[in-house]
């Protein structure tokens, strides 16, 4: 089954911006789409954007002026950068899959805790 | 954006008893809803999809039922391993939304 893997740094300055890798294990980057969903106590879990293989892209309003979810297919990875991020910004991330644009999401990555703070 | 109300915040229950939990969306999103399972420390694991549809593994004792704006989660039997959180998410428009969740914690 798919297997997926978030990686990068757990803390971010205010201001900088917020960079999370998800490897994904045991399935093709072109047969799913590509979520980045995160969990804070103040938020609950809320539903960042996602990256289809063809390059189509959709984000949740509430962030998109400031994120960008890529993919590399030759890696098998994909990408979330949110930029000017605030106190706000902090939870857990999690990289997750679904079959569709409109659709629930089956697998998940274990998730990376991420702090905004000089 | 739709909101996603589940209720109760807590529910109380002995292992053995039937649970049900309530999530309610502010407009129609036809059976367009998924419910999840999470651990303290875990991701969230994929319960009920499709109203009612049950994810490979999960026990016969989770049931999903609704339409429309109304919805339901039922356990069956309570047992010990499922004293935790559970969340509903609707996929019927953008942003995809969650609920604030439902604890169930032993009486």
């Amino acid at each position: 089954q798919v297997q997926l893997q978030e990686s990068g740094p757990g803390l971010v300055k205010p201001s900088e911006t917020l960079s999370l890798n998800c490897n994904v294990f045991n399935e093709s980057i072109t047969t799913y789409y590509w979520n980045w969903i995160r969990q804070s106590p103040a938020k609950g879990l809320e539903w960042i954007g996602h990256v289809f293989h063809r390059g189509t892209t959709r984000y949740n309003p509430s962030l998109e002026t400031r994120v960008t979810i890529s993919l590399d297919t030759s890696k098998k990875q994909f990408t979330l950068a949110l930029k000017s991020v605030t106190a706000a910004d902090t939870a857990v991330y999690y990289c997750a899959s679904s079959f569709g644009p409109y659709s629930n999401f089956d697998y998940w990555g274990q998730g990376s805790l991420v702090s905004v703070s000089s | 954006e739709i909101v996603m109300t589940q209720s109760p915040a807590t529910l109380s229950g002995s292992p053995g008893e039937r649970a049900t939990l309530s999530c309610r969306a502010s407009q129609s999103i036809s059976s367009n809803i998924a419910w999840y399972q999470q651990r303290p420390g875990q991701p969230p694991r994929l319960l009920i999809y499709g109203t009612s549809v049950r994810a490979s593994g999960v026990p016969g004792r989770f049931s999903g039922s609704g339409s429309g704006t109304d919805f339901t989660l039922a356990i069956s039997s309570l047992q010990s391993e499922d004293f935790v959180t559970y969340f509903c998410q609707q996929y019927n428009d953008w942003p995809l939304t969650f609920g604030g969740g439902t604890k169930v914690e032993i009486k």
